[in-house]
């Protein structure tokens, strides 16, 4: 079956600092991976999603990730980040059967 | 332009009542998803609707739970006798086609608490 794991819970980074929030996925062929964020109180916005093609894929807010296949990894990454970026962040796997399976989350926190 | 229109936002229901959560999707979107979140346990996904059918409830509750999408109107989640456990958000998703292709639209979500 398959799963996705974001091995990081919390992470606090400068404002201004480089970002990097892991995912890890489990998933028997190609998968259809996707990264949202949450404010609070919100629902879930894409941020961006990959199907095929281009492993390095561009998205919202200056936010990009990269596929590794090899890694079975889709780390999100931002080069600089701003005070807004704090919410909660969840890495997603679609599944063939049309559900798309969430990770846990990751909370970003930024310091002034 | 609207999005997924969940309401109520905030839903508070005592021990043994019934809780009624409803979810216009997307205009035009025919595929529904219910998703429920506890803190720091992500999103379960619970049941995958399309219109006037239940396609994959694996996530659902054996009892208790139960969830329609109409030809007409809202899809509702439906919760029948609600205990402590049951406090939640539950957020409904909507897609135009299969959503592990394309991901889906959230609606922002029914906060509810048993007390």
């Amino acid at each position: 079956a398959q799963s996705v794991t974001q091995p990081d819970i919390h992470i606090t980074v400068s404002e201004g600092a480089s970002l990097e929030l892991r995912c890890n996925y489990s998933y028997g062929a190609t998968p259809y991976l996707f990264w949202y964020v949450q404010s609070p109180g919100q629902g879930l916005q894409l941020l961006l999603k990959y199907f095929s093609g281009d492993t390095l894929v561009q998205g919202i807010k200056g936010f990009e990730a990269e596929f590794k296949r090899s890694q079975s990894s889709f780390n999100l990454r931002k080069p600089s980040v701003h005070w807004s970026d704090a919410a909660e962040y969840f890495c997603a796997v679609g599944a063939r059967d049309d559900k798309i399976i969430f990770g846990k989350g990751t909370r970003l926190h930024i310091l002034p | 332009n609207a999005g997924v229109m969940q309401n109520p936002r905030h839903l508070v229901r005592r021990r043994g009542q019934e809780a009624r959560l409803r979810c216009s999707p997307v205009k035009g979107h025919s595929h529904v998803y219910w998703y429920r979140q506890l803190p720091e346990e992500g999103l379960k996904f619970m049941v995958y609707l399309q219109k006037e059918n239940i396609i994959d409830e694996s996530g659902m509750p054996k009892e208790r739970f139960s969830a329609e999408f109409p030809k007409e109107g809202p899809s509702i989640l439906r919760i029948q006798q609600v205990v402590r456990g049951d406090s939640a958000a539950y957020f409904c998703a909507s897609s135009l086609r299969l959503a592990g292709n394309y991901g889906y639209t959230f609606g922002s979500g029914t906060r509810l608490t048993v007390v």
